[in-house]
């Protein structure tokens, strides 16, 4: 129980293109997930909370144009990241908080490469 | 100071042995508190979650809480090589601001040697 799944797992992406990565709670809804991103050998970066039904929440220094989530059900979030530039390369990881309990779930991430 | 601190380690110990993990914590608010195991390029595995005072067992992991003094700790009992990687501690935070999000320490590495 309690999986997270995250697609796709890698992609490589020109710079000036757009990359749009899925965050899906297999077997209990969410009705919070959370973004976040991780570059190497450094620790865990939230860059939003996205709440079912309602519009994302930002953490500071991240741009909400760039970053576009949307929370359209119960089970699915997803993060958009427009005009990719090669700065944007890094792990993106989700997580979903089990709406019947208090753990948070971490998908098993996705490797953005901006070329 | 920051609000969750751990030891980043790295903590070396005995193939067999117990680990033991240590975790402070500033927010005196805080009611739910996580153990995440994180291997090196992969995402956080949620291992434990611990919410009263006291000891929590769940096959080779107790995770041990202490609002009073705010520390949380986890211990690793017959350490395998493959419990080698890095321990995250994380508490979620108090008021409605905080809004269900993580806070995470600095993550604790192990090193488990055969």
């Amino acid at each position: 129980g309690a999986v997270v799944s995250q697609h796709p797992s890698w992609v490589i992406c020109k710079s000036g293109t757009s990359v749009k990565i899925e965050c899906r709670s297999l077997d209990f809804q969410a009705t919070t997930m959370f973004w976040y991103r991780q570059f190497p050998k450094q620790s865990l970066m939230l860059m939003a909370t996205s709440n079912e039904g309602s519009k994302a929440t930002y953490e500071q220094g991240v741009e909400k144009d760039k970053f576009l989530i949307n929370h359209a059900s119960l089970t699915l979030s997803t993060l958009t990241v427009t005009s990719a530039h090669p700065e944007d390369s890094s792990f993106y990881i989700c997580s979903a908080r089990n709406r019947l309990a208090y753990e948070q779930y971490f998908g098993p991430g996705t490797r953005l490469t901006v070329t | 100071q920051k609000e969750v601190e751990q030891n980043s380690g790295p903590l070396s110990v005995p193939e067999g042995a117990i680990a033991s993990l240590n975790c402070t914590y500033s927010d005196r608010g805080s009611q739910s508190f996580f153990w995440y195991r994180q291997y090196s390029g992969k995402s956080p595995e949620l291992i434990m979650s611990i919410y009263s005072n006291g000891d929590k067992e769940d096959g080779r992991f107790t995770a041990q809480l202490n609002k009073a003094s705010q520390y949380v700790s986890l211990l690793i009992r017959d350490s395998q090589p493959s419990d080698s990687a890095t321990y995250l501690c994380a508490l979620e935070g108090s008021g409605i601001a905080a809004g269900n999000k993580l806070t995470f320490g600095g993550g604790t590495r192990v090193l488990v040697k055969p």
